[in-house]
């Protein structure tokens, strides 16, 4: 079975600083990784996901990721931060020919301060 | 282009009562997910469809029902509703169910048991 820790329910920034999200995942197979953003009251968009070869993405909005199999971590990174980043933030893993459902972390979220 | 269509938006129910959640997908996607996101929790997956039948299953009460339709559409039909069964209901869409298809969702249904 596979699970995703987001470590932080909440992270706080000022506007510039560098934004680190932090998502270890759980899984027995190659595991596909996802991290999604969602703004009040919409729904989920995804910011980029990892399936295979080169470990360092890049999404939309800046945000980059990075997939470490050694430390079982795909953290999420935006050097500079915006205030319309301020959103809620989730984690996600899905496994081939599973169904393709998406496991979700607990989600954290995202201040940014003027 | 296109995005995943959810009705209603919004749905007020008293316990006991039936609803249903409608949910169009992109054109030419063949995978519905249907997710359930409770007040500040991640979502949950429900259930999934691929090409009309039902591909995999999650935390779905017996009394929630759902089908695909011949025209990719679905429906997620609950019964006797609880007070519990408040939440966001995400429907996403893709393409296949098997590999790392992106999961585009709609902006939810919210439904509130009174």
């Amino acid at each position: 079975a596979q699970s995703v820790t987001q470590l932080g329910s909440h992270v706080s920034v000022s506007e510039g600083a560098l934004v680190l999200l932090r998502c270890n995942y759980s899984s027995s197979v190659p595991p596909y990784l996802f991290w999604y953003v969602q703004y009040p009251n919409q729904g989920l968009q995804l910011l980029l996901k990892y399936t295979t070869g080169a470990t360092l993405v890049k999404g939309i909005n800046g945000f980059e990721a990075e997939f470490k199999k050694s430390e079982t971590s795909f953290h999420l990174t935006k050097p500079s931060a915006h205030m319309s980043d301020a959103a809620e933030y989730f984690c996600a893993v899905s496994v081939y020919n599973q169904g393709g459902k998406l496991i979700f972390g607990q989600g954290t979220e995202l201040s940014v301060k003027p | 282009a296109a995005g995943v269509i959810q009705s209603p938006r919004h749905l007020i129910k008293e316990k006991r009562e039936t609803a249903t959640l409608k949910c169009y997908p992109i054109p030419r996607h063949d995978t519905v997910y249907w997710y359930q996101q409770g007040p500040g929790q991640d979502p949950q997956f429900l259930i999934s469809f691929y090409e009309k039948m039902q591909s995999d299953k999650g935390s779905i009460p017996d009394r929630f029902s759902a089908q695909q339709f011949s025209d990719y559409h679905s429906e997620l039909n609950m019964s006797s509703l609880e007070l519990g069964d408040s939440a966001l209901y995400f429907c996403a869409s893709s393409l296949g169910d098997r590999g790392p298809y992106e999961q585009y969702f709609g902006p939810g249904t919210r439904l509130t048991v009174t």
